[in-house]
């Protein structure tokens, strides 16, 4: 597996929640509670938003929220804002050669 | 506060080498493992390699296997990334990112630098 899959896009209205799956396997998000979750605004390198599956490092806003439920992480936004408008990346630690694998990305259109 | 700058990139024929740097300071550098992650143009994040904190142990992703080579001097505070054989594919942002404490059992990226560009053309 060369990626995590991720849906290209999801849009919502200011004021509204999203959420974004990430699909893996066994040997990653299924194996491991290492999900990690970034944010890319264009042009910037990416953010760290949630690591551990579901633990926000100081600075990330409360809206940002993650899960997993056997293969598949997500990540929820809450009260949706402009600025949230970006591409967000999953990333997994995988015990397969690869050691670490990123999503396919998605692109977060606020509307 | 935590700082990563990258430097090295640049305009490369197929075939040719180049060795990325990337200067760390803010945070304790011989304590964290060191990553490269890359993006080509308009497209993903892919992960190319780690480095422990010590230095003695490098994973490479596939795509890079063989023709790439993760170092890093702690006595300097400086991660390298060296690479050979470059493909036209290899055309991407490289970014120098920290890693995991030693010690904390976790696995992510916290801190990312603005990227080199590395463009492979003839």
């Amino acid at each position: 597996q060369s990626a995590l899959t991720q849906p290209a896009s999801v849009s919502g209205s200011p004021g509204q929640s999203i959420t974004i799956s990430c699909s893996g396997t066994s040997s990653d998000i299924g194996g491991h509670n290492y999900v990690s979750w970034y944010q890319q605004h264009p042009g910037k390198a990416p953010k760290l938003l949630i690591f551990d599956v579901s633990n926000r490092p100081s600075g990330t806003s409360y809206r940002f929220s993650g899960s997993k439920s056997g293969s598949t992480a997500s990540l929820t936004i809450s009260g949706l804002q402009a600025d949230d408008e970006a591409d967000y990346y999953c990333s997994s630690y995988t015990s397969s050669s690869i050691f670490f694998i990123f999503g396919t990305g998605t692109k977060v259109t606020v509307l | 506060q935590v700082e990563l700058v990258e430097s090295g990139g640049g305009v490369v024929q197929p075939g040719s080498s180049l060795r990325l740097s990337c200067a760390a300071s803010g945070f304790t550098f011989s304590s964290y493992a060191m990553h490269w992650v890359r993006q080509a143009p308009g497209k993903g994040l892919e992960w190319v390699a780690v480095v422990s904190y010590d230095g003695n142990k490098n994973y490479y992703a596939d795509s890079v296997k063989g023709r790439f080579t993760i170092s890093r001097d702690n006595s300097k505070n400086t991660l390298y990334l060296q690479l050979n054989s470059l493909r036209g594919e290899d055309t991407s942002i490289f970014y120098c990112v920290r890693g995991s404490r030693y010690g904390s059992g976790s696995f992510y990226f916290d801190y990312w630098g603005q990227g080199t560009l590395v463009t492979v053309s003839s």
